[in-house]
Order: C-alpha cells, then structure tokens, then sequence
C-alpha cells in the first residue's frame, strides 16, 4: 500500500534542542496530520493542517502544509523529555476517509 | 467523556478460528476506522466507514471484514485469522465540522492480536 517518506527514522537529541521532521509524497494531499503516540496508546492528533502554505502552531509544536501539497514538516522548539515518542505524519485526500501514515520518526531526548 | 473503546485488548488465537474485535465511539462521528501497526511500517489504513451502511476498503483490506449497522459500533471481522494478522489494531473515529466535534480521528487504544 502507499506509505509517505518520513525522516528521519530517529533522533536522539539533547534538552532544550530544536527537533525538525517532515514527510515527502508522490501524491497531493488536502489534508496534512501529524500525531504523536506514546508506547501502549493509540496515536494522539497533535496539528492538523487544511491549506497550502498553512503554517499552525501548538504551543513548542510548529507545522506547515507544503506549497505543492505535497510535503510537510514538524518543528519541536526547546524540547522536554516528555517529547520522547514516535512521531507520525499522515495525509488525506479530499472527500475521503483514506488516511496515509508515514513510518514514523522515533524521538528520544536525553537530560 | 469522549472515547473510543476497543475490545478484547488482548487476543491470543489459532489459525483459523473466527474472531471479532469490538470498536465502539461515543462522540457521534460518522466516520471510523481500522488500522494495523506493525513494526518499521508504520499504521496502515484496513477499511473505513464514512456512514452507517457505507464502507470501503484501506491500503490493506485482504483477510478483514467490517459492517457499520449503527453510527456508533464499527466491528473489525477476522474470518479465518493467519499468523500474518498479528499485530497492533486501532479503531478511530472523527466528525465533521457540522457536528461541533473534532474534526480529526480520535484513536483506541489498541488491540494487541497474536495468531499463532
């Protein structure tokens, strides 16, 4: 099935660094998620993009919808231990309930 | 309060032999999901549903049924398991703006299945 490219797979980072992800595709999107899963949960949304250009924030978290639709990155500012998880981007098509997920970057942050 | 509620969250099962996984949502969404995660591929989409009555397939729909008889209960159908359908299941719903709910998927919290 179709997947999306995330990079990186891992990072491991020291607090109070700056994280950055993204997400390439071959196809359009109309919608850009990223989520974030912690071991033994279900994922959970953290910022959700609709336009081309978007740029949203959420609190130390930062997103952009790509001009060509078809990428997306994830900033994390001044990063906390409570950043460690997996990070996910996924993308879906308009009027569809057809979500793609990337692979996923493994964040680790160490004190 | 606003959930997805899945069940068994644990199954150990044989080859073959039928099972249901339970997925209900109490936030009225018209929209629900299933998804399987396996390691290094991330979730991959098994079927959704955009209404009662209406399903279509995922990425991955092979060996899988679903039925959407009411909004809110979305059970995934394992017919005949094999051991490559064990991994980490995810129900998710979502609204729509109309709703006043969140638009984006609301996740479970998974259903470990091992097929041996």
């Amino acid at each position: 099935g179709q997947q999306l490219n995330q990079s990186p797979q891992s990072m491991f980072i020291q607090e109070g660094e700056d994280v950055s992800m993204n997400c390439t595709s071959s196809s359009i999107f109309n919608t850009w998620l990223w989520y974030k899963q912690d071991p033994g949960e279900g994922p959970v949304l953290l910022i959700a993009l609709y336009k081309a250009g978007e740029l949203t924030s959420n609190g130390r978290l930062t997103a952009q919808f790509g001009i060509t639709r078809k990428d997306s990155f994830l900033n994390i500012s001044a990063s906390i231990p409570s950043d460690v998880g997996i990070y996910f981007c996924a993308g879906r098509s308009y009027n569809t309930d057809k979500l793609i997920f990337g692979t996923g970057t493994r964040l680790q942050v160490f004190p | 309060e606003a959930q997805v509620t899945q069940n068994p969250r644990y199954l150990i099962t044989v080859t073959g032999k039928k099972l249901t996984v339970t997925c209900s949502q109490n936030m009225n969404h018209e929209y629900m999901s299933w998804y399987r995660q396996d390691p290094g591929l991330g979730l991959r989409q098994i079927y959704y549903s955009m209404n009662v009555e209406v399903t279509d397939k995922g990425d991955v729909p092979e060996g899988y049924k679903v039925s959407r008889k009411e909004k809110r209960n979305f059970p995934l159908i394992l017919e005949s398991p094999s051991p490559n359908q064990t991994s980490l299941y995810f129900c998710a719903s979502r609204g729509t703006i109309q709703a006043g709910t969140t638009y984006e998927q609301y996740f479970g919290p998974g259903t470990r299945l091992t097929v041996t």
